[in-house]
């Protein structure tokens, strides 16, 4: 199993040019997350999908779409990059919403937006 | 609203034993979790705790939760220049959806 991997690794984007970062992961699980990762800051979450056909804002969705393509595959749109989106993105996934299930994440894309 | 503070950084000698302290302020945390993140990596879940415990002890790791102060601590045994990696303290309500991180504190371990 690869557990949760995403693509690409690392990316660099011109203000105002549009990207789609790609998750997935082979766990068969229903819950699925995209956070970001800011230098002196805590993961924070950006949107989440609890179950294959929804999708849920989290704490700063401004500036992002999202779509659960399958249960399997959670993308993240930029359509518009802004600098103050250059971070590093982490994609992660749960059995269930519930608090009692783990969430493994990938290794993350490092982006950044000039 | 809710917030996690760590301490940003902590140095130890290898054979040491590490504590970092993470305190939180939402009082309907349910769930606690210490997870690691080695460089270049994503985060690695290391150990959580139940709300209603005060202590969990997991090999070289112990979990501490004072929840009267909101405090929590984790304590690694015999440090070792693999445990070098920032620690990132969260919490999670019964219901929520959503994990809440501190900003993650970064062991160093020297040989």
């Amino acid at each position: 199993n690869a557990g949760v991997t995403q693509t690409p690794k690392f990316q660099v984007l011109k203000t105002g040019q549009s990207m789609t970062l790609q998750c997935a992961q082979d766990m068969n699980h229903n819950s699925m997350y995209w956070y970001r990762q800011d230098p002196g800051m805590g993961l924070r979450l950006i949107y989440y999908s609890a179950s294959e056909g929804t999708t849920d804002k989290g704490e700063v969705p401004n500036g992002y779409n999202v779509s659960r393509l399958n249960k399997r595959e959670f993308s993240l749109r930029l359509e518009s990059a802004a600098p103050s989106q250059t971070s590093v993105y982490f994609c992660a996934s749960s059995e269930g919403p519930r608090v009692r299930y783990e969430q493994y994440f990938g290794p993350g894309t490092r982006l950044t937006v000039t | 609203g809710e917030d996690v503070e760590q301490s940003l950084f902590l140095s130890v000698r290898e054979g040491d034993s590490s504590v970092i302290n993470c305190t939180y302020t939402d009082s309907s945390s349910t769930y606690l979790y210490w997870y690691k993140q080695e460089p270049g990596a994503g985060l690695q879940l290391l150990t959580y705790i139940f709300s209603n415990m005060d202590m969990k002890q997991d090999q070289r790791l112990t979990v501490l939760l004072n929840k009267k102060d909101k405090h929590l601590s984790l304590r690694i045994a015999d440090t070792q220049t693999g445990d070098s990696a920032i620690y990132f303290c969260a919490e999670r309500a019964e219901y929520g959806n959503k994990l809440v991180f501190g900003a993650g504190t970064i062991l160093r371990v020297k040989s």
